[in-house]
């Protein structure tokens, strides 16, 4: 079993319509990031959080350290926010989820 | 402000050559961090390193793999001998402080990617 866990794996959705990922993990952590990889291969890094919730923009990204999860939430999606988005755990060494393949469409 | 810079961003290798990887982190920032991505899976931690000090090399292959950050200058990531299974997108990111600081947001390179032929 994967330390980190998402879901969905993929995801396609229509513009405007709010996105939820998920993310489970098992490693202790120091912080939990969310990364997002656009197709041409470069990370941005969204959010580092180690409690409760923080919003920037149309990104939301919550934390739950007693049940070991996080949520990424984009409101009014939109076509621009196609990318894998990447869940990522540890202290030092971080342990990254799969992905989620995410398309937005028209 | 350039980012953290990586070079080459394609780097092409036959079979027992050497491969170095070049990251310089953002100014200010002295923790680096390496990450393997293979072509159709997830991201994997190498090493991270501070100003001339390996902290963690846990992700590292346990040879031919190497990493440095010396005083002065970039990180390198050094691959000896390669072999085909090499080929990937090696990623630097760099951050101000470290784990656990509540504060170490990673600035991630664009990558460099090694294909051994």
């Amino acid at each position: 079993k994967n330390e980190v866990e998402q879901s969905p794996q993929n995801l396609t959705a229509q513009e405007g319509e709010f996105i939820t990922i998920n993310c489970s993990y098992s490693v202790g952590i120091s912080a939990l990031h969310w990364l997002q990889q656009h197709p041409g291969g470069g990370i941005v890094s969204l959010f580092m959080l180690s409690s409760g919730k923080k919003k920037h923009g149309r990104l939301i990204a919550t934390i739950n350290i007693q049940e070991k999860h996080s949520s990424l939430h984009i409101t009014a999606s939109h076509p621009r926010d196609s990318a894998v988005y990447i869940c990522a755990a540890g202290a030092d060494g971080l342990t990254f989820g799969k992905g989620t393949h995410l398309i937005i469409q028209p | 402000n350039a980012g953290v810079m990586q070079n080459p961003r394609h780097l092409v290798r036959r079979r027992g050559q050497e491969a170095r990887l070049r990251c310089s982190p953002m100014k200010g920032h002295s923790h680096v961090y390496w990450y393997r991505q293979l072509p159709e899976e997830g991201l994997k931690f190498m090493v991270y390193l501070q100003k001339e000090n390996i902290i963690d090399e846990s992700g590292m292959p346990k040879e031919r793999f190497s990493a440095e950050f010396p005083k002065e200058g970039p990180s390198i990531l050094r691959i000896q001998q390669v072999v085909r299974g090499d080929s990937a997108a090696y990623f630097c990111a760099s951050s101000l402080s470290g784990p656990g600081s509540g504060a170490n947001v990673l600035t991630f390179g664009a990558g460099s990617r090694l294909t051994v032929l």
